[in-house]
């Protein structure tokens, strides 16, 4: 069963807007990251926010988690149209004395930018 | 540079036949992991494994087989190929270190029909 169900499947927007991807998960957590993935490649790693941060910056992302509503947000800043792609949810449910390393994927959102 | 490949890149063959696809990763990263990615389900677990003679089953394992006989390389077998095991597959791998941060590197993939 899926971990992480990313809002909304599918988001069209135009250049130097702004793209918020949402992503929800069920059980608790020790991190949760976020991957990106264009048209036939391999996934990427985006960012990692741990259990106990609320908020967290790499160049024009910023991820935010709440752990009480368990959710998490991905905003990405004046939008390129090289940031078309999937971009995936992954949680880290942990085990026993912290991260096993064991990632649960959610479906993912397709970001268009339009030029 | 240090990467993690997989081949072949795409593969079609029979319903019922053994098929093996390879995963190679030059980092010396203990963890390795396979998933796969259909429409609508996202990328799902396989199998994994956190070291040499260690494997694991993911969420959908049914069908499938690995063995780590080195650090480098973890094959995923498909015993017998049925045509639900159409899709596409990745490797990825990440270190083993004690540290919340860390990331999963993916490989390019492989295209797998079954016909």
């Amino acid at each position: 069963s899926q971990q992480g169900e990313e809002d909304p499947q599918a988001l069209s927007i135009q250049e130097g807007e702004n793209a918020t991807m949402n992503c929800s998960y069920k059980t608790s957590i020790n991190n949760l990251q976020w991957y990106r993935q264009n048209s036939g490649r391999g996934l990427v790693h985006l960012i990692l926010i741990r259990s106990n941060e609320r908020e967290k910056h790499s160049g024009r992302l910023r991820v935010t988690l709440d752990t009480s509503k368990k959710s998490s947000s991905l905003l990405i800043t004046a939008s390129r149209a090289a940031d078309t792609a999937s971009y995936f949810c992954a949680t880290d449910a942990g085990g026993s004395g912290g991260s096993n390393y064991k990632l649960t994927f959610g479906k993912g959102t397709l970001l268009t930018v339009n030029p | 540079d240090a990467e993690i490949t997989q081949s072949p890149r795409h593969k079609i063959t029979e319903t019922g036949r053994q098929v093996t696809l390879a995963c190679h990763q030059t980092w010396n990263h203990n963890n390795m992991f396979w998933y796969r990615q259909d429409l609508g389900h996202g990328l799902r677990l396989i199998h994994y494994s956190y070291g040499v003679q260690d494997t694991n089953k993911g969420e959908v394992s049914d069908g499938y087989s690995v063995s780590r006989s080195n650090t480098e390389d973890l094959p995923l077998t498909l015993e017998s190929a049925a045509s639900s095991q159409t899709s596409v597959y990745f490797c990825a791998s990440t270190p083993w270190w004690d540290s919340q941060d860390y990331e999963q590197y993916f490989g390019p993939g492989t295209r797998l029909t079954v016909t």
